[in-house]
């Protein structure tokens, strides 16, 4: 089975300083991999997917993500976070073989003004 | 375009009573999904319907059921409610052709006293 890991639960950063959230995932053959990101009060919203090709990925918002396939990383980044990136960031993998979509258990990110 | 649709948006239950979430998606998607997402948790998978006809279960399928109506519409029942079900609920849809991601509803906010 599918599963994703998050090893950050809570981040706390001040504006202007770089963000990098761990994400790892098992998963035996061939990966979908999404970031999401929650505001508070509002639903989940796409920053970056990674289907094929370049596993550098650019999002929305400055944010890129990099698969690493040996390492089973997909983890999310951003140069200079701002106080508007402040919410809940949620890692995601599908399967290529099925339909299963599995979330990790989310990072909480504060950027102090 | 109204994307997808969740109703109710808030409801507060008994234990033991019953009641359905409803999700519709007005964007011809072949799959959809039902989470719920609790502190600390993340987004956890309850069922899942690759295409109209078929259901499968998903992470913690327990204490619910669903009905793919058609492809449009795909409910959630709580039939005997529990304190543990209380959760925000979101419902989801996706092509799941290449390069396509997946869209969320706003969430239903569900309360078991």
């Amino acid at each position: 089975a599918q599963s994703v890991s998050q090893h950050n639960h809570h981040v706390i950063l001040s504006e202007a300083a770089s963000l990098e959230l761990g994400c790892n995932y098992s998963y035996g053959g061939t990966v979908n991999l999404f970031w999401y990101v929650q505001y508070p009060g509002q639903h989940l919203q796409l920053l970056l997917k990674y289907f094929s090709g370049d596993p550098l990925v650019k999002g929305i918002k400055g944010f890129e993500a990099e698969f690493i396939k040996s390492k089973f990383s997909f983890n999310l980044r951003k140069p200079s976070v701002q106080w508007s990136d402040t919410a809940e960031y949620f890692c995601a993998v599908k399967g290529n073989a099925g339909n299963m979509l599995t979330f990790g258990g989310g990072t909480r990110l504060m950027v102090k003004p | 375009n109204a994307g997808v649709t969740q109703t109710p948006k808030f409801q507060v239950l008994k234990t033991g009573q019953s009641m359905t979430l409803q999700c519709a998606q007005d964007m011809n998607h072949n799959s959809m999904y039902w989470y719920r997402q609790d502190p600390g948790m993340g987004l956890r998978l309850i069922y899942y319907s690759a295409s109209e006809g078929t259901t499968d279960k998903g992470e913690v399928p327990n204490g619910y059921n669903v009905s793919r109506l058609n492809k449009r519409e795909f409910s959630l029942r709580l039939e005997s409610a529990a304190p543990s079900q209380t959760s925000v609920y979101f419902c989801a849809s996706t092509p799941w052709t290449a390069g396509n991601t997946i869209y969320f509803g706003e969430g239903s906010w569900l309360t078991v006293v």
